[in-house]
């Protein structure tokens, strides 16, 4: 069925740490995935994206992994700061639309930032 | 260069009334999609439109519907409010057929029902 899910709720790090927060997706035929970033009283914002054709995409301080074979995408932040204290989540396009389709998304996991 | 605009931000309705959201998408896109998220939970597609019409549908009964006008912005109404109708109402905005670019969301309408 349609499931995205996060493997941890709550990820704590000291500032200037590495962060990575990962994903388990079901559906093997899934296309594109995206990890947004909600703050407090916010709407999603989008962080980055990858398509099912890559397995690795860098932006800012930020870089997605997607392994296929175990249906896994993560996420890493470098030198995660106060200002990356959010809930993350991963989401899913249906599989079959362009990647203006359907989003499923999965529970979310909390980051928090230790000064 | 004007992101995704929601109003109203909040709103407090009671069981069995019914209420409109509305939905401006960023300058550029042409398709509206909607989704629910409740407190501690990931959004949940309500359903999408383009070109005025429904596009595609996630699993919300018939009491949710919605529509397009011809400058692409979107309405949201749901008709006899539950009390588990309350969430936060996300509207997320794109370009139909850009390989590229994924949903823009706005900041939504946090709807309470009591």
């Amino acid at each position: 069925g349609e499931s995205v899910g996060l493997h941890l709720p709550t990820l704590s790090v000291q500032e200037g740490d590495n962060s990575i927060i990962n994903c388990a997706y079901s559906n093997s035929a899934s296309d594109y995935f995206i990890w947004y970033k909600q703050e407090s009283g916010k709407g999603p914002q989008f962080i980055i994206d990858i398509r099912s054709n890559m397995d690795k995409r860098q932006g800012q301080r930020v870089t997605v992994l997607l392994n296929k074979t175990v249906k896994h995408l993560s996420l890493q932040i470098a030198a995660t700061q106060p200002g990356d204290s959010a809930v993350y989540f991963c989401a899913e396009n249906n599989p079959g639309s362009s990647n203006t389709g359907k989003l499923i998304f999965g529970q979310g996991t909390t980051l928090q930032v230790k000064p | 260069d004007a992101g995704v605009t929601q109003s109203p931000t909040h709103l407090i309705k009671t069981r069995g009334q019914q209420v409109t959201l509305r939905c401006s998408p960023k300058s550029g896109h042409d398709t509206v999609s909607w989704y629910q998220q409740a407190l501690g939970q990931g959004p949940q597609f309500i359903f999408q439109y383009y070109e005025e019409e429904e596009r595609q549908r996630g699993n919300f009964p018939d009491r949710f519907s919605g529509h397009q006008f011809p400058n692409y912005s979107s309405e949201l109404n749901v008709n006899a409010l539950l009390l588990g109708d309350s969430a936060l109402y996300l509207c997320a905005s794109s370009l139909l057929g850009r390989g590229t670019e994924p949903q823009h969301f706005g900041d939504g309408t946090r709807l309470s029902i009591l």
